[in-house]
């Protein structure tokens, strides 16, 4: 099974900042079957980039993905008050399909 | 629009047989994939299993043993079944559809939409 390691566990910033998120796989990854998801405290996940770099529908520009490999980026600029809540890397790459263990960005 | 929901007891006795419905609305189950993925409290997510419209599953290793999938296309529902529970099973059980498609000469799998969650408690 790949295990997708998430750091910094949380993160905490003010408004405005950029935020840096890392996903580091124990094996090479296809970009292509790597996600992110948001999850705000008693919401369901959501969607944020698929394919490693590709927004989802409705996903402001302020998110960006980036990485190969084993090495992967969730980046978002500008922090607003609304983007307070952890973040998933998943890899759908190699069965079984596996999260990070999150990290939660605090404003 | 295409919306998930989740049904099922929100409590289950120890050793008994968890038992739920994911109804999608606003869209066809035909030649898709569709997920459960649950989450203790306070933790992360963990992939149950997945199936596609004709059937075909695919469950974790650590549940296989446990779990079982089923659909019905011509009423919008599938379904999850995990016996012999324990309090380990206690978690937020999330029904999910599985995108999966082609594009070129890239290939795309991930979660894009998911239901709100059903909590489920296993105890006496």
């Amino acid at each position: 099974e790949i295990v997708l390691t998430q750091s910094p566990a949380t993160l905490s910033f003010s408004p405005g900042e950029r935020a840096t998120l890392s996903c580091r796989a124990s094996q090479t990854v296809t970009s292509t079957f790597l996600s992110w998801y948001q999850q705000r405290p008693g919401q369901a996940p959501r969607l944020l980039i698929y394919g490693a770099s590709t927004r989802a529908t409705g996903i402001p520009a302020r998110f960006s993905g980036s990485g190969s490999g084993t090495d992967f980026t969730l980046t978002i600029g500008s922090l607003q008050p609304e983007d307070s809540a952890v973040y998933y890397c998943h890899q759908d790459s190699y069965l079984p399909p596996t999260f990070g263990g999150g990290t939660k960005v605090e404003l | 629009q295409v919306v998930l929901q989740e049904s099922g007891p929100g409590l289950v006795k120890p050793s008994e047989t968890l038992s739920l419905t994911c109804t999608v609305s606003g869209g066809s189950l035909d030649r898709k994939y569709w997920g459960w993925i649950r989450q203790p409290a306070g933790k992360g997510l963990e992939y149950i299993g997945r199936i596609y419209s004709t059937g075909t599953t695919n469950y974790h290793p650590s549940l296989q043993s446990r779990v079982s999938m089923s659909i019905d296309t011509s009423s919008g529902q599938f379904s999850l079944k995990l016996i012999s529970v324990t309090a380990a099973d206690t978690a937020i059980y999330f029904c999910a559809q599985s995108l999966q498609y082609c594009s070129g000469n890239n290939c795309f799998r991930y979660f894009d939409l998911w239901g709100r969650g059903t909590l489920v408690t296993v105890s006496s």
